[in-house]
Order: structure tokens, then sequence, then C-alpha cells
């Protein structure tokens, strides 16, 4: 089993729709989560970070954490033609290890 | 803040040149910074982790004399890509990791793209 799991898409969603991301991972011990969007050719940038179980809100952005049965979600509002990118969900590797592990990241395609 | 900037943005380079990428927090102390390296439509893929004022990890498979990293200070990690080859060209990114209440977070630099005649 894949240490972080994304659906890799592509997901197109209507322009202000809701759009939803979906990852899993496997170490039920990490304690922190992140989703970064990487535009093509450009590198990825952080958007979201979340680290305890509930709903984090951040404009239009809701990261959605639920240890138990280890997946975070992103939720993008009112989605825009400019959110389309790839979406990554980044857990550290192993609590206390400064990597990341990413997933292979979602394709969002917002259809104007 | 969380500023990361990498130089030069893109390179093109002969094949057996060596290319130097530098990659700096602009706005905050990295201690960590990582090295990565994306093929087009594919993941990243972490290439080492470099500390400063220590020796980098590097990532299973990836060649420590090939991929020279030095953090000398605390605001700057190189990548040096010896004897390249066009195999290596690629996208070359790097990250830091935040200070204090961004210590769990990584800031990516925009990238260097390497081209390899």
């Amino acid at each position: 089993q894949k240490e972080v799991e994304q659906n890799s898409g592509p997901l197109s969603v209507p322009e202000g729709a809701i759009a939803s991301l979906n990852c899993t991972y496997s170490d039920r011990v990490s304690q922190s989560f992140f989703w970064y969007r990487q535009y093509s050719g450009k590198s990825p940038e952080l958007i979201m970070s979340i680290y305890s179980n509930g709903d984090k809100e951040d404009g239009r952005f809701t990261a959605q954490l639920n240890k138990a049965s280890q997946y975070v979600s992103l939720l993008i509002r009112d989605s825009q033609p400019s959110d389309s990118a790839t979406y990554l969900c980044a857990v550290p590797s192993n609590f206390g290890n400064e990597k990341l592990t990413f997933g292979t990241g979602t394709r969002l395609t917002i259809i104007p | 803040g969380a500023v990361v900037s990498q130089h030069p943005s893109w390179v093109i380079c002969k094949s057996g040149t060596s290319v130097k990428i530098e990659c700096r927090s602009l706005d905050f102390q990295a201690t960590t910074m990582f090295w990565y390296r994306q093929f087009p439509k594919q993941s990243l893929m972490l290439m080492a982790t470099s500390n400063e004022g220590s020796k980098a990890t590097y990532e299973q498979g990836v060649e420590k004399d090939k991929f020279l990293i030095n953090h000398a200070s605390l605001t700057l990690s190189t990548l040096t890509v010896t004897s390249a080859h066009p195999e290596d060209s690629s996208f070359y990114i790097c990250s830091a990791r935040g200070a204090g209440a961004l210590s769990d977070e990584q800031f990516f630099g925009p990238g260097t793209r390497l081209t390899v005649l």
C-alpha cells in the first residue's frame, strides 16, 4: 500500500461548483497534513495545513481531517478557472521525520 | 513571509558540463532544505535532504557524487549537477523547512529548469 494515495483524476468541475479532493495515508501516527497546489510548469505552493481532526477553513478552501479513518480532504468552494491545477497531498514520512511524502496528485480542471 | 528563491530559473548547458543551482530562504532561517526533481507529467521525487553544516542525506538511487549538495549557511543550499547529461534534463525544485510556528511546513522555491544538450 502506498503511503499517500490520491485519485490522479483528471477531475472536472463546473465553474462555481465545489471541488472535492481526497487523500488517504497509511501512517497512523502522522500529525500534520498539507495540501499543495501546482500549476503546470511551476513549483508547488502550500495552500493549506491541518493538524487536528475536523475542518479548517481559509477563504474558499476547507481542509478536512479524519485521523481515525486516515483521510484528509480539500474542498474548494465557488471553483474558478484559476483553480485548475494539480493538487498534492503531503504527509510527513514518519513522526518527527522532516521528509514529506507526497501523493501523486489530483489534476483538477474547472470548466467555465 | 516564508519565501524561497532559486537561481537560475532556467539553464541550458552542454553535455559534460557542471551546473550549480542556488536555493535561498529569503526571510527565514532554514536548517533543513530539500532538493526535488520532477520530470514532465510525473510526481515530485525527493533527491536529498540538506542540513546546514552537515552532509546531505541522499535518497536511494540518487548518486551523491553526481549531485553535490552544500548547505553552508542557514539561508543557502546549493545543488551542483556534475558532468550533466541529457537524461539529467529536468525541473529541479528546492524547498525549505520553516522556522518557529512554521517548522512543520515546507516552502518551495520556483524551480530551475535544466536542459542538457
